[in-house]
């Protein structure tokens, strides 16, 4: 079974750095593209970005270039999402998602989220 | 910039027919797919490539596009099914979501 395991909820101080991590279990890592979308509370879905980690191909959202940082690690079927000077409009809910294909592919798989506050 | 203008809300009564919309330009010589979202709840993918089911997904669920218009319908509505729900396309190498639309049974 296809699994997308994000790491826990973050309470951060704004200027503070940050990586959150999505660990796919139950099939091949460097086969699909891992994106990241965001939802502020109470508002809809925003995507972020995508990287293919079997050649870490990264591509990005305009409104999300420069502000976020995506990685992936292979040998560990890790995804990241890092951001290295965090703001309170940063507070949202964060989703890593699997592609098939880019463009046109469909997010087959859901993590579970990561709540990431931001607050002084 | 590429968008996708979905209704804020649509209420429909049990067991009928509900529609919900998604318009962009030429959004039917793209592929759309909608995604439903309880509280709580990761989205869920309900509708890929205009009009498949994945797996596990009712069959009162159908999807089409054409023209300007995408359109999710849910066939005898069940209470479960009330959730907000988005589409999603791709412009060039960019994800367009839309805003979502609440769907509420009553």
């Amino acid at each position: 079974e296809v699994q997308l395991v994000q790491s826990g909820a973050e309470v951060k101080k704004p200027g503070e750095s940050l990586k959150i991590s999505c660990k796919d279990s139950g099939y091949s890592f460097t086969s699909y593209w891992i994106g990241w979308v965001r939802q502020m509370p109470g508002k809809g879905l925003e995507w972020m970005g995508i990287i293919y980690p079997g050649d870490s191909d990264t591509r990005y959202s305009p409104s999300f270039q420069g502000q976020v940082t995506i990685s992936a690690d292979k040998s560990i079927s890790t995804a990241y999402l890092q951001w290295s000077s965090l703001k309170a409009s940063d507070t949202a809910m964060y989703y890593c998602v699997r592609t098939t294909t880019v463009p046109g592919g469909y997010f087959d798989y859901w993590g579970q989220g990561t709540l990431v506050t931001v607050s002084s | 910039s590429y968008e996708l203008t979905q209704p804020p809300s649509v209420s429909v009564s049990p067991g009928q027919t509900a529609s919900i919309t998604c318009s962009g330009d030429k959004l039917g010589d793209k592929y759309a797919c909608w995604y439903q979202q309880k509280p709580g709840q990761s989205p869920v993918l309900v509708i890929y490539q205009d009009n498949k089911r994945p797996s596990g997904i009712p069959e009162r669920f159908s999807g089409s596009n054409s023209g300007n218009t995408a359109t999710l319908t849910i066939s005898g509505t069940q209470a479960m099914d009330e959730a907000d729900y988005y589409c999603q396309a791709w412009d060039t190498s960019t994800v367009v979501f839309g805003a979502g639309t609440k769907l509420t049974v009553l």
